[in-house]
C-alpha cells in the first residue's frame, strides 16, 4: 500500500516569497503522483499531477513540481506567492495503470497562509 | 459544465443514528468516488464506482458502511449506526473513467460535514 507525507503542516509566508512544499511517498513501484489545492470555501482541484517524462511538471497558476525517484519526493514549488495562494495543498499518489481515475492515497496536508 | 452535486451540506445527529448522503456525479462520468476526510488529515478512499460496479471498498467498514450506485449514475452512502469517530467531511468525486492515464482525472464535490454527537 502506499502512503504519502507532507513536511509541513503550517506555512506562513509573506507575497512575494518562494515557496516550496515537501512530499514523499512510500512505493516501491512505478506511482502516479498528484498536488490538489482547496482554496477557502471551494472544493478541492487539481493543481497538476505526474505520470512519466519530463519530471518537472507545471501546473495552473505558476506552481511546478519536480519528481525525484531517487528520493521518492514530489515538491511542489512557486517562485513568488500572492495572497490568492492561501489555502489547503494535498499530495496524493495512485500506483495503477489507470493514472488519474484510480482511487487516491492523499497526504494529511500542508495549510498555507500569505500575508500581505 | 455543472459539477459534482453533494447533499446535505451539514448533518448533526447522534450516535447510534442512522444518516445518508446522496452524490451526483457530472453528466457522463463513469467513475464515482467516496472519500472520507476527518478534520486535520487528507481524503481517505472508502469506495469506487465503475459504472454501478464497485472497483474497490477494500477501505470502507462494512459492518456500518455502505454505498450503491444504482444505474450507474447517483450513489448514496450510508452509516448505520454512526459512532463519534465517524465524524468528517465525506467526498464524493467523479472521473470520465476512460482510464486514460494521461487524462482522466478527479473532480471533487463541495462535501458533506458530518457530526456524530
Amino acid at each position: 500500500a502506499q502512503s504519502v507525507s507532507q513536511h509541513n503542516h503550517h506555512v506562513i509566508l509573506s507575497e512575494a516569497a518562494s515557496l516550496e512544499l515537501g512530499c514523499n511517498y512510500s512505493y516501491g513501484g512505478t506511482v502516479n503522483l498528484f498536488w490538489y489545492v482547496q482554496y477557502p470555501g471551494q472544493h478541492l482541484q487539481l493543481l497538476l499531477k505526474y505520470f512519466s517524462g519530463d519530471p518537472l511538471v507545471k501546473g495552473i497558476k505558476g506552481f511546478e513540481a519536480e519528481f525525484i525517484k531517487s528520493k521518492f519526493s514530489f515538491n511542489l514549488r512557486k517562485p513568488s506567492v500572492q495572497w490568492s495562494d492561501t489555502a489547503e495543498y494535498f499530495c496524493a499518489v495512485n500506483a495503477g495503470s489507470g493514472g488519474g481515475a484510480d482511487g487516491l492515497t492523499f497526504g494529511k496536508g500542508t495549510h498555507l497562509i500569505i500575508q500581505p | 459544465e455543472a459539477g459534482v452535486a453533494q447533499s446535505p451540506r451539514y448533518k448533526i445527529i447522534e450516535k447510534r443514528q442512522s444518516v445518508a448522503f446522496w452524490c451526483n456525479p457530472i453528466s457522463g462520468h463513469a467513475t464515482l468516488y467516496w472519500y472520507q476526510q476527518i478534520l486535520g488529515q487528507g481524503p481517505k478512499l472508502l469506495i469506487q464506482f465503475q459504472n454501478n460496479g464497485v472497483v474497490d471498498d477494500s477501505q470502507l467498514p462494512k459492518d456500518r458502511f455502505s454505498a450503491e450506485r444504482l444505474k450507474g449514475v447517483d450513489s448514496t452512502l450510508k452509516i448505520q449506526p454512526a459512532k463519534l469517530e465517524d465524524s468528517a467531511v465525506y467526498l464524493c468525486a467523479s472521473s470520465p473513467g476512460t482510464f486514460d492515464r494521461y487524462t482522466d482525472t478527479q473532480y471533487f464535490g463541495p462535501g458533506t460535514r458530518l457530526t456524530v454527537l
